[in-house]
């Protein structure tokens, strides 16, 4: 395993509800990055924060808020979720800088009922 | 806008020999990096191996090696000595260093490893 995880490795939800992922990374990066991996499509970038300051929201609708207390931490706030965005939600984290290798942790496997 | 494409949805090899993923993409630019990243069954994305635009060596790191060409925009992988532990998806990266602080990745090829 690399130093970033991610809970819950598994999530089921109705539409209506209302959950979080979260991710941790214990690297000292200072750029955090939330993908989305749906079967037979090329990961999408959802959110860039930098420095605790999201830098890019690819065009991701409003049922999923980004929250980034400290460098460490970065949260995926669920509301109102459709079964299309079933899929596997994978954070990444990296320096601001250099090549920018990003670690990436295990995934949460997300079902939406 | 920059694009990466993985013409190979699927490739197979059989163990102890070798095969090349190809990669190619889409830029402007002359800086970036290049990236190829492995995604086992059920296990985290680690980078398997990096390249930067500027240099013309292509990088090496034990059975696995690329294939540079920057003229023609092709990225490809080389696995030598393939091994069972090899099996994954493969996906192929680039990143532009004065631009978004974001990869952008090709679709993916999933390799499979015949015993």
């Amino acid at each position: 395993e690399t130093g970033v995880t991610q809970t819950p490795r598994h999530l089921v939800m109705g539409m209506t509800n209302k959950k979080s992922l979260k991710c941790e990374q214990h690297l000292g990066h200072n750029a955090m990055y939330w993908y989305k991996q749906s079967a037979k499509k090329p990961l999408e970038l959802m959110f860039v924060y930098n420095f605790k300051e999201q830098t890019e929201n690819n065009s991701v609708p409003s049922r999923f808020s980004p929250e980034c207390p400290n460098s460490s931490h970065l949260f995926l706030h669920l509301h109102t979720l459709q079964p299309e965005d079933s899929a596997l939600y994978l954070c990444a984290s990296a320096t601001y800088s250099g090549s920018n290798e990003q670690f990436f942790g295990p995934g949460t496997r997300l079902t939406v009922l | 806008a920059q694009t990466v494409t993985q013409s190979q949805p699927e490739m197979s090899v059989q163990e102890a020999e070798t095969v090349t993923l190809s990669c190619t993409y889409d830029t402007s630019e002359s800086d970036y990096y290049l990236f190829w990243y492995k995604q086992p069954p059920s296990r985290q994305m680690i980078l398997v191996i990096r390249q930067e635009a500027y240099k013309q060596q292509n990088a090496t790191e034990n059975r696995f090696s690329v294939n540079f060409q920057k003229a023609a925009k092709s990225f490809s992988l080389k696995i030598s000595d393939s091994q069972l532990g090899d099996a994954a998806m493969y996906f192929c990266a680039y990143w532009f260093i004065q631009g978004a602080q974001k990869l952008v990745f090709g679709q993916g090829t999933r390799l499979t490893i015949n015993p």
